[in-house]
C-alpha cells in the first residue's frame, strides 16, 4: 500500500516529558512535511524536508526538532512538552516542484494531549 | 500581515449546491490549493487553481480572482457525504498559508 503513515494515533503525556512521532511515505516523494493543527483546525507548517535538507522551518519553539533518517521518513521529537503542544499533528509528504503546488499527501495524524 | 480567512461554518441542503469562500491578503501569490477533511481524517487534495476564472471539475469547481485576492469552491448535486471541513491554502513566496477552513454542513 502507497501512503503517508504516522505513529502513535494518539499519544497523553506530561508536561516536561519527551515525544516523539514518526513518519513514513511509501509514495517515493521527494519532500516531507510537518504540521499542527490546534482546536480550530488552522494548519500551521512546523518543518518541511526535501532530500533530507531542511528547507523551510518556521519559527516553532527550540523544543521540537525535525529527524529524517532518508527520504521516506521524516520524524517529530519534542524535548519537553508544554500544555500548548496539545494539538494534531500532521505528517504529508510531495514531489518537489519548487512551489507548494505539488499536491500534498497527508497521514492520519497523531493527537497528543498534554496533561 | 498576511492571511487566509475562510467562514467557519456553512449549512445546505442535500441534491443543491454549496459555495465555500476563501478571501486572502498575501505579499506573494504563486496558487491556491483546496483540500477536503472529514472528521477525524487527514486533509485530502481536491483542486490547485493559478489563472483567473473558474475551472470546472464536475462535482468541485473552483473559481479564482486575484485582483480581489478571492477563491471559492463549488461543490453541485451535494450529497451527505460531502460534510467535511473545507480548507484552502495559498501558496505565497515558498510559505503555504492555510484558512481554518469552512465546516459545510449538509441537511437532509
Amino acid at each position: 500500500e502507497t501512503a503517508v503513515f504516522q505513529t502513535p494515533n494518539y499519544h497523553v503525556t506530561q508536561v516536561g516529558n519527551e515525544v516523539s512521532f514518526n513518519c513514513k511515505q511509501t509514495l517515493g516523494h521527494d519532500t516531507m512535511y510537518w504540521y499542527k493543527q490546534d482546536s480550530k483546525k488552522l494548519l500551521k507548517i512546523m518543518f518541511s524536508y526535501n532530500n533530507k535538507q531542511l528547507i523551510v522551518n518556521e519559527t516553532v519553539p527550540r523544543r521540537f526538532s525535525p529527524q529524517s533518517s532518508d527520504k521516506a521518513h521524516l520524524n517529530l521529537r519534542i524535548k519537553s512538552v508544554e500544555p500548548e503542544d496539545s494539538a494534531v499533528y500532521l505528517c504529508a509528504s510531495s514531489s518537489w516542484t519548487g512551489g507548494f503546488y505539488a499536491e500534498q499527501f497527508f497521514g492520519p495524524g497523531t493527537r497528543l494531549t498534554v496533561l | 500581515g498576511q492571511g487566509v480567512e475562510q467562514p467557519a461554518k456553512l449549512m445546505s441542503v442535500e441534491g443543491t449546491f454549496a459555495r465555500v469562500n476563501c478571501t486572502y491578503s498575501t505579499s506573494g501569490f504563486n496558487g491556491l490549493s483546496w483540500y477536503q477533511q472529514r472528521e477525524g481524517q487527514a486533509p485530502v487534495f481536491l483542486s490547485y487553481v493559478v489563472l483567473d476564472g473558474l475551472k470546472d471539475s464536475g462535482h468541485f469547481s473552483t473559481f479564482l480572482s486575484r485582483s480581489n485576492g478571492y477563491s471559492y469552491l463549488l461543490l453541485t448535486e451535494l450529497q451527505i457525504k460531502d460534510s467535511a471541513s473545507y480548507l484552502c491554502a495559498v501558496d505565497s513566496n515558498y510559505q503555504l498559508i492555510w484558512g481554518s477552513g469552512t465546516k459545510l454542513i449538509i441537511k437532509p
